[in-house]
């Protein structure tokens, strides 16, 4: 059974451009989720998506938006970066939704210059 | 707005000591409760969870957890800890009717030998 698996590992970008991170849901999960991790801080909930629709958002911005293809893997897009979206992203899947255990990935590494 | 509150950032004991990390959300609502573990190097996994029934639930790793939904709180306790339980522990809770995961920002516990 294959983990959950995140891509880049670290992405240095400068203020004002986008990017996109990926993310591969372990096999059979039909949820993912992102996280924002700020150093010190705990995950801080972006959104969910469910079967390839967005299914619940935290306290994020419109630039952050994201994606989920058939297989279930996912796409979170950043646009217009800014210093403070410097953190590390967490993936995590789930089956059916929230409430249940989520398997989370290693993460991406994001610095904003 | 929903939060998580861990009081203790930082907690030392020394091997064989009992453990006890305090929780509090605010939510007036139906909550799933989780603890989630990250040990240095690995990912966030699991250790527990509340869904309904016993308040009183058991993890893995000797870990259990204390409901109080009067208090709001869901402390995890541990009654000896090893070295190899030194980790960042996070509390996390989902309304059973919302999409959304708040976690708190975490409690580093270091065990010394």
């Amino acid at each position: 059974e294959t983990g959950v698996t995140q891509s880049p590992t670290h992405l240095i970008k400068t203020r004002g451009q986008q990017v996109t991170l990926r993310c591969s849901s372990q096999s059979g999960h039909n949820t993912v989720s992102w996280y924002q991790q700020a150093l010190g801080q705990g995950p801080q909930f972006i959104f969910q998506y469910y079967r390839e629709e967005e299914n619940g958002r935290g306290n994020f911005p419109p630039r952050f938006s994201g994606l989920q293809f058939p297989n279930y893997s996912s796409e979170l897009n950043v646009n217009a970066l800014e210093l403070d979206d410097s953190a590390l992203y967490l993936c995590a899947s789930s089956l059916e939704g929230l409430g249940n255990e989520q398997f989370f990935g290693p993460g991406t590494r994001l610095t904003v210059l | 707005a929903q939060s998580v509150s861990q009081h203790n950032h930082h907690v030392i004991l020394s091997e064989a000591a009992s453990l006890e990390l305090g929780c509090n959300y605010s939510y007036g609502g139906t909550v799933n409760l989780f603890w989630y573990v990250q040990y240095p190097g690995q990912h966030l996994q699991l250790l527990l969870k509340y869904f309904s029934g016993d308040p009183l639930v058991k993890g893995i790793k000797g870990f259990e957890a204390e409901f109080i939904k009067s208090k709001f709180s869901f402390n995890l306790r541990k009654p000896s800890v090893q070295w190899s339980d030194t980790a960042e522990y996070f509390c996390a809770v989902t309304p059973v009717t919302g999409n959304q995961f708040y976690f708190g920002t975490g409690t580093s516990l270091t065990v010394i030998p």
